[in-house]
């Protein structure tokens, strides 16, 4: 079965440092996978997405990127971080048009 | 560009009531859309998915029927228990890899 896996769960990090969250997926391949934030008492904003191994589209001007070293990892990366990356950060993946998203259990990262 | 808008933004009733949660999209030509549910701090889980060709899905207490000629879509929830208090989301899926979500319906079900 299909499982995804996003780490870490809780993160305290002060502003100015760096970040690495990593998701990853398995029982599937070649999956669609994107990161959403969810800000407080805000909805899901968008702010990568990856169809396939090296490629990543940007939603939004962000302080952050993303990678997709391996077919079913993703990670979002801060080389700084800023007190407005403070946040509830989801992981998802899908294949194919037809079929709905699957999210992860999703990291709070709280920049201080 | 796609809007979805949930109503009621907030709902809290008693346990037992039968409910409705609505969603409207601006756009019909979809390909899907997707209910999902989120307990505080935890991920989105998925409900019901619905293909553009359906007109509704099943599962338990939970039924969400979808009129695309209309651009809404509604979650039907019965015989509501205090475990279904959570934030309900739905995700409309168009041409894109890209869903767009609505923000959401705070759902508190009391004893």
């Amino acid at each position: 079965s299909q499982t995804i896996h996003q780490w870490p769960a809780t993160l305290v990090q002060p502003v100015g440092s760096p970040l690495s969250l990593e998701c990853t997926v398995e029982g599937t391949s070649n999956p669609n996978l994107y990161w959403y934030r969810q800000a407080a008492g805000r909805g899901l904003q968008l702010l990568f997405y990856s169809v396939g191994i090296g490629q990543i589209s940007s939603e939004v001007p962000q302080n952050l990127s993303a990678s997709r070293p391996q077919d079913r990892q993703f990670i979002l990366s801060s080389k700084k971080l800023l007190l407005s990356d403070s946040g509830f950060y989801l992981c998802a993946w899908n294949t194919g048009v037809d079929y709905g998203y699957t999210f992860g259990s999703g990291t709070r990262l709280t920049v201080v | 560009k796609q809007e979805v808008t949930q109503i009621p933004a907030a709902l809290s009733v008693p346990e037992g009531e039968n409910l409705v949660l609505n969603c409207s999209f601006t756009d019909s030509a979809i390909y899907n859309l997707q209910w999902f549910r989120q307990d505080p701090g935890k991920g989105l889980t998925s409900l019901l998915l619905i293909q553009s060709s359906q007109r509704e899905q099943t599962s338990g207490r939970l039924n969400a029927s979808l009129d695309k000629s209309s651009g809404r879509s509604t979650l039907y929830i019965a015989a509501s228990q205090p475990g279904d208090s959570a934030t309900y989301l739905c995700a409309v899926k168009g041409g894109s890899y890209i869903p767009t979500f609505g923000r959401g319906t705070s759902l508190i079900v009391h004893p």
